[in-house]
């Protein structure tokens, strides 16, 4: 059974930084690519940032590039999202997601195919 | 990038059928696959439709999905409507360089 579990959500301050962890088991976590997801209150899905399979390749979206940085450790099974200068806009519950191919974007269609909890960040001003 | 562009909500009857749609801004619906995801309060977010219309297994076959190509739009067919369909519905698609979600849609079940 996949499992997504994220953590490492809480409250900072404007300009601050978090990073969000999210343990995978399941599946074998180096053979797909994974995903942050985020929805901010009373708003739709924004996707965030990917990573391939072997933590090679990185793809964001304009609202992190520069501030965010997705990476993996495949032998903790481990996906990890470094937030710095964090904005109030980023206040959101961050979803962790397993796609479906081991790379995404570019030739490979992108699909969630697995979603954790979330983990809520709140940036206040 | 495109937009996908969902109906903010629809309601239906128990048992009756209900259709959303995901309309495509630019581009061909048909040249990137379509995705159509669950949220339920208080559940797991799921996948209900991948690549336009394959169901993951353990999803019920009331839920299907569809390309209509004169409207440039996907949509998730929902039959049989039980309560516990009552849920937000996303769809999703990307191009080459980013992936796009529509705006959700809110479905009630009277």
């Amino acid at each position: 059974e996949v499992q997504l579990v994220e953590s490492g959500g809480g409250s900072v301050q404007r300009g601050g930084s978090l990073r969000l962890s999210c343990a995978a088991s399941g599946f074998t976590f180096d053979a797909f690519a994974m995903a942050w997801v985020r929805r901010a209150p009373g708003k739709g899905l924004e996707w965030v940032s990917g990573v391939n399979g072997n933590g090679e390749k990185t793809y964001y979206a304009a609202s992190g590039k520069g501030r965010f940085i997705v990476s993996r450790a495949n032998s903790q099974n481990t996906l990890f999202l470094q937030m710095n200068s964090l904005r109030v806009d980023d206040t959101a519950v961050y979803y962790c997601a397993k796609t479906g191919n081991f790379d995404i974007l570019g030739g490979y269609y992108t699909s969630f195919e697995y979603w954790g909890q979330g983990t809520l960040v709140t940036v206040s001003s | 990038n495109f937009i996908l562009t969902q109906p903010h909500s629809v309601s239906e009857s128990p048992g009756k059928t209900v259709t959303i749609s995901c309309t495509r801004s630019s581009g061909n619906i048909a040249r990137d696959y379509v995705q159509w995801y669950q949220f339920r309060p208080g559940s797991f977010p799921t996948t209900v439709i991948y690549k336009g219309f394959e169901r993951p297994s353990g999803v019920s076959d009331r839920f299907s999905g569809a390309i209509d190509y004169s409207t440039n739009s996907a949509s998730l067919t929902i039959s049989g409507l039980q309560t516990g369909d009552e849920a937000e519905y996303f769809c999703q698609s990307d191009d080459s360089s980013s992936v796009v979600f529509g705006g959700g849609t809110t479905l009630t079940v009277l």
